[in-house]
């Protein structure tokens, strides 16, 4: 268990609608990353945040949004929806930059 | 821009073969590698952080080594449950997030 919480687990929605993905990261990091892969693409680094910032961006669409709350807690919004937006989510996070990320089980987004 | 290729793409073997992964990359500067193994549904998990070339690290029967353009991990006498997909990503300079490889899909037969 990496300590990094996603929920949920499963979710299946229809194009054009919105969902929010939400991750609370293992106790004591700050820093927050937001992963997406799909099987022809991978782990592609979509947004950090750190402390409630956003530090650095990704290959994220302006369709997808996110945000890091006092409580550390980051919430990835996606919203227009496509269907090749289907793809697993994960949420990954690390004490401090250089160290090593810790992800969670993903969240799975099945667009029909 | 940073740039991981691992070979092969799967790699099947019996119990007790032993064998190797290769992680070749390109950054402006390392500022780590990281190595992970991920199983069907799951996250990756974290294995191995290498800092500099000539640094190895070991963990049961994997070991992992770092040169100054590739990765190893060596599998030693690999078991059914060392099966899963092993994926190897790079920090740069300057950077703040990690370069994910396609990875290495294991699978170890009994």
């Amino acid at each position: 268990d990496s300590g990094v919480t996603q929920t949920p687990k499963h979710l299946i929605t229809a194009t054009g609608q919105r969902v929010t993905l939400r991750c609370s990261p293992r106790s004591g990091d700050l820093s927050v990353y937001w992963y997406q892969q799909s099987l022809d693409q991978g782990l592609q680094f979509l947004i950090q945040y750190y402390n409630g910032e956003e530090r650095a961006k990704g290959n994220i669409l302006e369709r997808f949004s996110a945000q890091q709350f006092p409580d550390l807690h980051s919430e990835l919004n996606l919203s227009s929806l496509e269907l090749g937006d289907s793809a697993l989510y994960f949420c990954a996070s690390s004490l401090k930059e250089g160290s090593p990320l810790h992800f969670g089980n993903g969240t799975r987004l099945t667009v029909t | 821009e940073d740039q991981v290729t691992q070979s092969p793409e799967a790699l099947r073997l019996q119990e007790g073969e032993s064998s190797s992964l290769n992680c070749s990359y390109t950054v402006s500067g390392l500022r780590g590698l990281f190595w992970y193994r991920q199983d069907p549904g799951k996250g990756p998990e974290f294995l191995f952080t290498l800092y500099s070339a000539g640094e190895e690290k070991e963990k049961e029967r994997l070991k992992a080594t770092l040169t100054k353009k590739e990765s190893f991990l060596h599998i030693t006498a690999p078991k059914p449950e060392d099966s899963a997909t092993y994926l190897c990503a790079v920090q740069g300079t300057g950077r703040r997030a990690l370069t994910f490889g396609s990875g290495t899909r294991l699978q170890v037969q009994p």
